[in-house]
């Protein structure tokens, strides 16, 4: 069965320093794998997504990840954080089969960027 | 494009009553999705579409019914609220299924007391 774990709950960081909200996966064969943020009070948007090609995948606002086969990771990365960015984040995993169908998700980690 | 529209965004219901949640889409995606998002645990599937007249269970369908009678409508259906259905419900869509990105509605906050 699919799986996804996002190991920290929260992560907090200085506004300009880099950040890594950390994300790994279980699937069999080659994932198709997500980030997703939500505001409060809002629904979820989409980030980014590896689904082949370059391990390192740019995405919206600034946000990249890299795909790790070797450690069944996806950690979310940004060079700089800003205060905007402070939000839950939730990775998401599909497998490739047709009939695995259904987009998993983790149970989020909450990113707090501190002035 | 309004995109993915959720109504109503709040609802208290007591237990046994019933209610219907709306999701409407204008982008002419074929799937469609309810989830349902508890604090620390992420995001559960309760049913999914993948198109008109096709609905399956997802994760969680348990005290749910869904009906999917064009493709821009897929509404939620709650019989006999329990407290444990307390919870904010997403609704979602993709135009396919395979590595396509869902766009998800404001959502549906509902208290059952």
């Amino acid at each position: 069965a699919q799986s996804v774990a996002q190991p920290e709950d929260q992560v907090n960081v200085a506004e300009g320093n880099p950040l890594t909200v950390k994300c790994t996966y279980s699937v069999s064969g080659n994932p198709y794998l997500f980030w997703y943020v939500q505001y409060p009070n809002r629904g979820l948007q989409f980030l980014l997504k590896y689904i082949t090609g370059d391990n390192l995948v740019k995405g919206s606002y600034g946000f990249e990840a890299e795909f790790n086969k070797s450690q069944t990771s996806f950690h979310l990365k940004k060079p700089s954080a800003l205060v905007s960015d402070s939000a839950l984040y939730f990775c998401a995993v599909r497998g490739p089969s047709y009939n695995t169908d259904k987009l998993i998700f983790g149970t989020g980690t909450r990113l707090q960027v501190f002035p | 494009n309004a995109g993915v529209t959720q109504t109503p965004k709040f609802r208290i219901l007591k237990i046994g009553q019933s209610m219907t949640l709306q999701c409407a889409q204008d982008m002419n995606h074929n799937y469609m999705y309810w989830y349902r998002q508890d604090p620390g645990m992420g995001l559960k599937l309760i049913y999914y579409s993948v198109g008109a007249g096709i609905t399956d269970k997802g994760e969680v369908p348990n005290g749910y019914n869904v009906s999917r009678s064009t493709t821009e409508d897929f509404p939620l259906r709650l019989e006999l609220a329990a407290p444990s259905q307390t919870s904010v419900y997403f609704c979602a869509s993709s135009y396919s299924l395979q590595a396509e990105t869902q766009y998800f509605g404001p959502g549906t906050r509902l208290l059952v007391l």
